[in-house]
């Protein structure tokens, strides 16, 4: 059963960088089989995706987050991480990853079953 | 990007009633949709994909709609365990995924 956890400080002061790590168990990050995602929900609203990252691929990111998100991959440890620059309490909210069911087929195609495993989340403010 | 825009924001059933929500996007994305249900304290649950297959495991009572520009998620027997908050998702971009607003199904 695949499992992922998120960890990382819950306090991040403006301005500064955060910083997350999702650990994956119960499957490899390295097998190329799914993309990797991270999704943040502030309190109240809908969820916003942030960006996703395959073993085989450069990361793709939200054009509104792209100027200050870097997602990368350990495979040493099966574990992918989430860097936002420059934070504000705009940032503040629950962070997730989760495992990603893209399929893309040539000629752009692609096929799409979701994000369908969720690590449970983790809250992060950011204040001085 | 995407605008998805949910109605309902909100609503009040009955165990038993008829459930329908309606997702409507800011321009064409043929069945790119995928739906989830969130609880309370939990992550968003994958629920459907391509606008009306279910993901394993969803009861039948679960079922999509829609094409183009209009969907509806539509639960035909509410049950005890449903009460909690529906998105949409469209995945035409690809680049950017985003979703609705939110529905909050509550007891009436």
């Amino acid at each position: 059963q695949v499992q992922l956890q998120e960890s990382g400080p819950g306090l991040v002061k403006p301005s500064q960088t955060l910083s997350l790590t999702c650990t994956v168990s119960g499957d490899s990050i390295s097998s190329g089989h799914y993309y990797w995602s991270w999704i943040r929900q502030p309190a109240g609203k809908e969820p916003e995706w942030i960006g996703r990252i395959h073993a085989r691929e450069t990361p793709t990111y939200n054009p509104s987050l792209k100027s200050r998100v870097t997602i990368s991959l350990d495979t040493s440890k099966n574990q992918f991480s989430l860097r936002l620059s420059s934070v504000t309490a705009a940032d503040t909210g629950i962070y997730y990853c989760a495992r990603e069911d893209l399929v893309l087929l040539p000629a752009s195609a692609y096929y799409y079953y979701g994000l369908d495993v969720w690590g449970q989340g983790t809250t992060v403010s950011v204040s001085s | 990007d995407i605008q998805m825009t949910q109605s309902p924001s909100s609503l009040s059933a009955s165990v038993g009633d008829r459930v329908t929500i309606t997702c409507r996007a800011g321009q064409h994305i043929a069945n790119y949709l995928n739906w989830y249900q969130q609880k309370p304290g939990k992550a968003p649950k994958v629920l459907m994909y391509d606008a009306s297959t279910l993901q394993s495991g969803v009861p039948s009572r679960f079922s999509g709609s829609g094409y183009g520009t209009e969907f509806t998620l539509t639960i035909s027997s509410l049950q005890p365990e449903d009460f909690a908050t529906y998105y949409c998702q469209q995945n035409y971009n690809i680049a950017q995924l985003t979703f609705g607003g939110g529905t909050k199904v509550e007891i009436k």
